[in-house]
């Protein structure tokens, strides 16, 4: 399965600033997901990243507060924007392995708003 | 619409206890289901997983059946160890369609 590495894993940032997180994958994937994993809860869908084209977002979600890039098969963005308190969260990036309909993880980017 | 009910945590039990962790669920069409587990400090990693009816899923002394009739797709482990305190979360996908997590359950396993 894909290996994906994630950075940082762990950050703490001031309110009002911006935080961007990056996912790396050692094999060539057409879609990349980023997820939001709020304390206590589950897993919440922000985005799907296709390259080459705009990141598809949830219902909640908007591209101002998470632009999302993805320049190739194998890398991609998360920015979230304009911190709060609230976004305080886990950020996991993963992607699907070929053919086998199961998502593979990155070992998350934890982050704390102050 | 798809969605994914398991029993709440925290759950604390003595070594070599057995575990069941409730699943069950609401899909329109036919889903695959899985458990994913995430141990402290890491991302989720993929436990096990049924794609049909019937189907059992296992892998490190972990079960799961996926029941139609029931849908359900209750987590077991006869035996637990310290070493299986994590969080496991159950999921379900649909052709085309995301993935829907539970909420998680919380595991801690005392020597």
């Amino acid at each position: 399965s894909a290996v994906i590495s994630q950075k940082p894993s762990r950050d703490i940032c001031q309110r009002g600033t911006s935080l961007t997180i990056q996912c790396q994958v050692d094999s060539q994937v057409t879609m990349m997901f980023w997820y939001r994993q709020q304390p206590g809860q589950s897993l919440t869908l922000i985005a799907t990243a296709n390259q080459g084209s705009e990141a598809t977002y949830e219902s909640g979600f908007v591209i101002d507060k998470f632009p999302i890039s993805r320049p190739n098969l194998t890398f991609s963005t998360l920015t979230v924007s304009n911190l709060s308190p609230e976004d305080s969260s886990i950020y996991l990036c993963s992607v699907t392995d070929s053919g086998a309909n199961v998502l593979t993880f990155g070992a998350g980017s934890r982050l704390t708003v102050l | 619409g798809n969605s994914v009910t398991q029993m709440e945590g925290p759950v604390t039990l003595s070594e070599e206890a057995f575990l069941t962790i409730n699943c069950t669920y609401t899909a329109t069409g036919y889903p695959s289901l899985f458990w994913y587990v995430q141990y402290p400090g890491e991302g989720l990693q993929l436990l096990l997983k049924a794609t049909k009816a019937d189907d059992k899923g296992s892998n490190k002394g972990f079960e799961a059946t996926y029941r139609k009739e029931t849908t359900s797709f209750h987590l077991e482990k006869g035996s637990v160890q310290v070493s299986d305190s994590a969080v496991y979360f159950c999921a379900l996908t649909t052709p085309g369609n995301q993935f829907y997590f539970g909420t998680g359950t919380s595991l801690t396993v005392i020597p």
